[in-house]
């Protein structure tokens, strides 16, 4: 889930097992949200989106699911790999498409141990 | 493939000088971001451009200023620098037109003022 304080919460998983990273936002008229990958020492990297018409999107081994009665957002990552070991962040947009700017979850590490 | 690059991956200052942290993108890609990321308290925006010439503050855009002379380039100017302004600036691109507007991010600039 998001963060409060200084610490990151984790979610350390063992290698194949699926993951599943919460995250709770705050704007009921968010048009979309994205999900991305931070490695150390990199850049966010886009991973997923989905619109708020949707409830349900999938990528590969990524399914992300949105429940807008409580403003909840999950991203599941199936056969879990080393590979996967990031913080991911939830961003929902502000503003009208086109013209918005995304706010940004606070992270979750996920630790993936072979 | 989206490419956003930054002038420097790291970059030591020291109190009082003024800094310029460079961004370009190769995309035409007409909106551009920069962020400050924090532990704890995540990605923050500072300022953000939809065109040339044109800025837009964000969230935090006290001790800062930014430049939009051509499209694909987008500078972040700290005027005085401040201890407090060490951070990692990440800087980020998108276009409108597909009603999500995913933003694309460089790798960031790990500032440290002295």
């Amino acid at each position: 889930g998001e963060s409060v304080g200084l610490h990151l919460p984790t979610l350390s998983v063992q290698e194949g097992d699926n993951s599943i990273i919460n995250c709770a936002y705050s704007n009921s008229a968010s048009d979309y949200f994205i999900w991305y990958k931070q490695e150390s020492g990199k850049g966010p990297q886009f991973i997923i989106d989905i619109r708020s018409n949707m409830d349900k999107r999938q990528g590969q081994r990524v399914t992300v699911l949105l429940n807008k009665t409580v403003k909840h957002l999950s991203l599941q990552i199936a056969a879990t790999q080393p590979g996967d070991s990031a913080v991911y962040f939830c961003a929902e947009n502000r503003g009208p498409s086109g013209y918005s700017t995304l706010t940004f979850g606070k992270g979750t590490m996920l630790l993936v141990s072979p | 493939d989206v490419k956003v690059t930054q002038s420097s991956r790291y970059l030591v200052k020291r109190t009082g000088e003024k800094v310029f942290l460079e961004c370009v993108q190769d995309m035409d890609h007409e909106n551009m971001f920069w962020y400050r990321q924090d532990p704890g308290l995540g990605l923050r925006l500072i300022y953000f451009s939809y065109d040339v010439k044109m800025k837009e503050k964000g969230d935090i855009p006290e001790g800062y200023s930014v430049s939009r002379e051509k499209k694909e380039r987008f500078s972040l100017i700290l005027e005085s620098a401040s201890t407090n302004q060490t951070s990692m600036y990440l800087c980020a691109s998108s276009t409108p037109g597909t009603g999500v507007d995913t933003q694309y991010f460089g790798p960031g600039t790990r500032l440290t003022v002295l």
